[in-house]
Order: C-alpha cells, then structure tokens, then sequence
C-alpha cells in the first residue's frame, strides 16, 4: 500500500514570496490534514478536510495560507505572502475515518520550507 | 481542551538498557492516547495507542506504555534499546468523544549510544 506522498521535500523562499506545497493521501482515506511543526515543538493541527469539505481550519492563518481538496482526494496549502516564521516542517496526513476505532492518522515524509 | 506535557526534551541511554519517556496530559474529558516516532526527515509513524480496556498498551518494536489516569499519565517504555531506536518521540491526545483533534507534546529525543 502506497504511503502519503508529499512534495516538494524541500522548498526556499524569500519573505513576502509565495510557495505551494502538494499531498496526495493514501487511497480510500477519507480525511486530510496539514500539520505545521516548528523546530523543537510538536506537529500543530492547521486544516482538517473530510473528503472536500473543511472540519477544523481554526489554527489556519486565513490572512495568508489557504488549502484546498479538490475532489477529495490531493490537497494543496499555499502561503501567500510568506513570513519568516512561516519557516517549519508541513506535514500532510490521512485516515480512514476522523474518529472512532479507525482513528489512526498515516504522515506524509514532510516539506521542509526555509523562509529567508 | 486537551494538552499534554513532555518534560524530557532529550534523554540520553547506552544501547540494551531500559529507557522511559515520561508523558503527562490534561483534559476535563475522557481521552484517546498515543504515541507516535519521526526518524530523521521522515514522518510520524504511529508506536502505540490507548483507547479503552488494559492500561498496559503494547506496540510495535518492542515499545509499551502505561495508562495511569489518576496521574494523567502515558510514559513510554522500552526494556532494552538498540541504536536503531534514536529518534523524536511524541505524545498525543485526543478526546473520546465528538469532534477529535490530535494535540501533540513538543517530544522527547531518544539518543541511544554504543
């Protein structure tokens, strides 16, 4: 079984640039997310999509990054106009299901953005 | 809302001897609870998690965890290491019921030594 598939693995940027990043979950998994993960802290939950639709965008900064599902399946998060603090790890991840027995989240290998 | 605490941000260990990361959690609810591993430039891989039944949860390479809900507590144990285990460990939770949101700790980094 094909794994969650991320890219690019890496990415530079000045700030006040634009970046996209891509994920293509593991197939039949209904529910995406996107995690943002800081050096030295622990992933943080920014968009939640259950097939097309957004569950949870709460810790999304709406004033510049932006997410989409197209037909369910692969996701795009975009940054626009980057910020220095934008620099991390952004994780895509899928399951089956958002809740219950089956909740067992799959992670991407990550695209590290450097913001300069 | 849930958090959770990991005190530890590095622990140090030589190969073959016990280890244990500590994981501390908050919440008004009952929780779902996990860990999960990140290897170097990878993702998260899911260790072990507790959902309900027996507090000893056992999960793979050799790694359990104990529930303590008095202490609010989910430490992460290994009886012997191997180098192959250096990596970041996380601590999640997530509440059992309605809307379920993975809050992670900010991770233990296992560093096993020859």
């Amino acid at each position: 079984e094909a794994g969650v598939a991320q890219s690019p693995r890496y990415k530079i940027i000045e700030k006040r640039q634009s970046v996209a990043f891509w994920c293509n979950p593991i197939s039949g998994h209904a529910t995406l997310y996107w995690y943002q993960q800081i050096l030295g802290q622990g992933p943080k939950l920014l968009i939640q999509f259950q097939n097309n639709g957004v569950v949870d965008d709460s810790q999304l900064p709406k004033d510049r990054f932006s997410a989409e599902r197209l037909k369910g399946v692969d996701s795009t998060l975009k940054i626009q106009p980057a910020k220095l603090e934008d620099s991390a790890v952004y994780l895509c991840a899928s399951s089956l299901l958002p809740s219950g027995l089956l909740y067992e989240q799959y992670f991407g290998p990550g695209t590290r953005l450097t913001v300069t | 809302a849930q958090s959770v605490t990991q005190l530890d941000s590095q622990v140090p260990v030589f190969e073959e001897a016990p280890v244990e990361l500590r994981c501390n959690y908050s919440s008004s609810v009952s929780v779902y609870l996990f860990w999960y591993v990140q290897y170097p430039n990878q993702g998260l891989q899911l260790l072990l998690k507790y959902l309900s039944g027996s507090t000893l949860v056992k999960g793979i390479n050799g790694f359990e965890a104990e529930f303590n809900k008095s202490q609010t507590s989910f430490h992460l144990r290994k009886p012997s290491v191997h180098i192959s285990d250096t990596a970041e460990y996380f601590c999640a939770v997530c509440r059992d019921t309605g809307f379920q949101k993975l809050v992670f700790g900010t991770g233990t980094r296992l560093l096993v030594s020859p």
